[in-house]
């Protein structure tokens, strides 16, 4: 597609209930990022994938959280056992590659509610 | 994790005014970004820096790379209603593939 596409724009859960958060990546961009970001803050980086692989998951806050990628496009990002603390935007980008300086290119979010 | 300090956290200015924000780290830093986030959008790239003391601009913007590679700026002349929002320095780490954001800086402009 055009650009990176993120589904659902909005979600409102439950405490207790797990999610699952979805990522179209731009077409051939091999590398997929996942940020948080909570109201009037900054991007908070959470994981990133070169492929299907995850080199980096160091900014994930709990086992709770876990994301995966197959055939080197579509990501999910799941939540288990949501939290109120959850509630943020969760962004999603894509780059050419994973390297250092390629430019990032950002969906909408997924807007995170939970009650 | 790193931080990068960005500031002012908000500007209000007048229409027509020039804006200036700054982004500084205490690690040094191989690439930095700026980004402009709407309402309800993902940011939007505006600037990519790539070498110490590189001065770039895209139409009323201009940043630089610092030169001791901790520090960017980002400028905009002229302002207008539609440069209202949250712009974000970003940058990477020498050796690392992760963005790091500041907090980013509001923009509000009275007409």
């Amino acid at each position: 597609g055009a650009g990176v596409s993120q589904s659902p724009s909005n979600k409102v859960t439950e405490k207790g209930k797990d999610v699952e958060l979805r990522c179209d990546p731009i077409s051939g961009h091999t590398a997929l990022y996942w940020y948080r970001q909570s109201l009037g803050q900054g991007l908070e980086f959470l994981i990133y994938f070169q492929g299907n692989s995850a080199p980096d998951k160091s900014g994930l806050p709990s086992d709770r959280f876990s994301a995966e990628r197959t055939g080197g496009s579509v990501s999910t990002l799941t939540i288990q056992r949501t939290q109120q603390e959850d509630s943020a935007v969760y962004l999603c980008a894509s780059s050419l590659v994973a390297q250092e300086g390629s430019p990032l290119h950002f969906g909408n979010g997924t807007r995170l509610t939970v009650t | 994790g790193q931080q990068l300090n960005q500031s002012p956290q908000s500007m209000f200015i007048q229409e027509g005014e020039d804006v200036s924000m700054n982004c500084t780290s205490s690690s040094i830093f191989n690439t930095w970004l700026w980004y402009k986030q709407d309402p309800g959008e993902g940011p939007v790239l505006l600037i990519a820096l790539y070498k110490a003391g590189e001065l770039t601009s895209n139409g009323r913007l201009t940043a630089q790379f610092g030169i001791t590679r901790k520090d960017s700026f980002l400028n905009i002349s002229a302002s207008i209603p539609s440069d209202v929002g949250i712009y974000f320095c970003a940058g990477v780490e020498k050796g690392a593939q992760k963005l790091v954001f500041g907090q980013g800086t509001r923009l509000t402009i009275n007409p």
